[in-house]
């Protein structure tokens, strides 16, 4: 198993151009996440689907759209690039959204910058 | 606001030490979970131990273990017989209704 998956690796964007993040798991998880990794401030959290056909905003979500394309893969959509999206991405899943006490398996992360 | 907070952004300990990783967090619900990631210099998220808030008694994964201080919302992570493998950024998280939170993190460096 691969587990969590994601592409692109690394990604430089000018500022205005969009670009979509791919994530998919193979652990047939009910649910995705999407956050942000910047320095000194920990993961923050953008969408999550908590199931295949539904999406919902979390702690951070302006600038960006996700696309629950099925139960595998949860995409995340930069419209229009901006410096202050320049991160490191992560996607994640896990069993459940409904039991708190299930881990999330996270991916290897997209490095994103926008000059 | 609910929020996690890791007072320690680096911490040092000799090998085969043992080390406390202190954090503290902020909710007025009564069942959540906690969790302590540990993110190597590959990126990669993984989990090192987890706690219920309902549960008394302090959860162990080998040489991890925590102090989980409910009415203190207090859930310190010590790594016992530290090994150069532990050196890793250390990030404590809850879980509460759809959400995770994070702290900041803590950089762990192991020295030979």
């Amino acid at each position: 198993n691969a587990g969590v998956t994601q592409t692109p690796k690394f990604q430089v964007l000018k500022t205005g151009q969009s670009m979509t993040l791919q994530c998919a798991q193979d652990m047939n998880h009910n649910s995705m996440y999407w956050y942000r990794q910047d320095p000194g401030m920990g993961l923050r959290l953008i969408y999550y689907s908590a199931s295949e056909g539904t999406t919902d905003k979390g702690e951070v979500p302006n600038g960006y759209n996700v696309s629950r394309l099925n139960k595998r893969e949860f995409s995340l959509r930069l419209e229009s690039a901006a410096p202050s999206q320049t991160s490191v991405y992560f996607c994640a899943s896990s069993e459940d959204l409904s039991s708190l006490a299930y881990e999330q398996y996270f991916g290897p992360g997209t490095r994103l910058t926008v000059t | 606001a609910q929020t996690v907070t890791q007072s320690q952004p680096e911490m040092s300990v000799q090998e085969a030490e043992t080390v406390t990783l202190s954090c503290t967090y902020d909710t007025s619900e009564s069942d959540y979970y906690l969790f302590w990631y540990k993110q190597p210099p590959s990126r990669q998220m993984i989990l090192v131990i987890r706690q219920e808030a309902y549960k008394q008694q302090n959860a162990t994964e080998n040489r991890f273990s925590v102090n989980f201080q409910k009415a203190a919302k207090s859930f310190s992570l010590k790594i016992s017989d530290s090994q150069l493998g532990d050196a890793a950024m250390y990030f404590c998280a809850y879980t509460l209704n759809n959400d995770m939170r994070f702290g900041a993190g803590t950089r762990l460096t192991v020295k030979p």
